[in-house]
């Protein structure tokens, strides 16, 4: 079964601070996503990546990095953290069927999900 | 731009009921999902749609694809409690999925 660990459940930080949040996947996924959601408004895609190193903006970047140094591990982080970014953020991976070629059939694995509250 | 509408946004209904949920996108995609999400919890995967027509049914729910109608459905037979939950539909963009907004399935005993 596939595994994708979020490295907080529950967070709590304050305005301004740099907040890193760790996703790793254990089964060698090319594809990997960070999401945040909220409640109404579905799950939104900050940023993604589907090789190392590489990386690209989803629908709401702003306010947010993200680094891919290994395969297994992709980490966002915010860099001046705010009250509207308080949110649940999943991270989720995917296997490309067809390497090589963009093949994306594969569901997205999801984490457990990190709770974020900006105080 | 792709977008995906999903409706009811919200059904209460009780067990032993059946009822559908719709999923509506905007422009062509070779690729249809459907996940549940419990509170608190995260996503689920529940089915892979790949091609018009296709059907795929596991337990008390079916889901089909019609790509030319840009529509998939989830079926819900005789439902029972334990079905409750959020489900969402996402439809295939390159590398990414646009998401609908989720429905919250209550079903009543």
């Amino acid at each position: 079964d596939v595994k994708v660990t979020q490295s907080s459940r529950y967070l709590v930080k304050r305005t301004g601070e740099k907040v890193f949040l760790e996703c790793v996947q254990d089964m060698d996924h090319e594809n990997m996503f960070w999401y945040r959601q909220d409640p109404g408004l579905g799950l939104r895609l900050i940023y993604f990546s589907y090789d190392v190193k590489m990386k690209e903006k989803g629908d709401i970047p702003e306010g947010y990095s993200v680094s891919r140094e290994k395969k297994e591990r992709f980490s966002l982080i915010l860099e001046s953290a705010s009250t509207n970014q308080t949110s649940m953020y999943l991270c989720a991976s995917s296997s490309s069927t067809s390497p090589g070629t963009g093949g994306h059939n594969q569901p997205q694995h999801f984490g457990d999900g990190t709770r974020l509250s900006i105080l | 731009e792709l977008k995906v509408e999903q409706n009811p946004l919200f059904l209460s209904m009780q067990e032993g009921k059946n009822y559908t949920i719709y999923c509506n996108y905007s422009t062509t995609s070779d690729r249809l999902y459907w996940y549940r999400q419990d509170p608190g919890k995260s996503l689920e995967s529940l089915f892979v749609l790949l091609s018009n027509g296709a059907v795929k049914q596991e337990g008390r729910l079916m889901a089909s694809l019609d790509t030319k109608a840009r529509l998939s459905t989830l079926h819900i037979t005789a439902a029972v409690h334990d079905l409750s939950a959020t489900y969402f539909c996402a439809v295939g963009s390159n590398y990414q999925l646009i998401w609908g907004a989720g429905t919250k399935l209550i079903i009543k005993p």
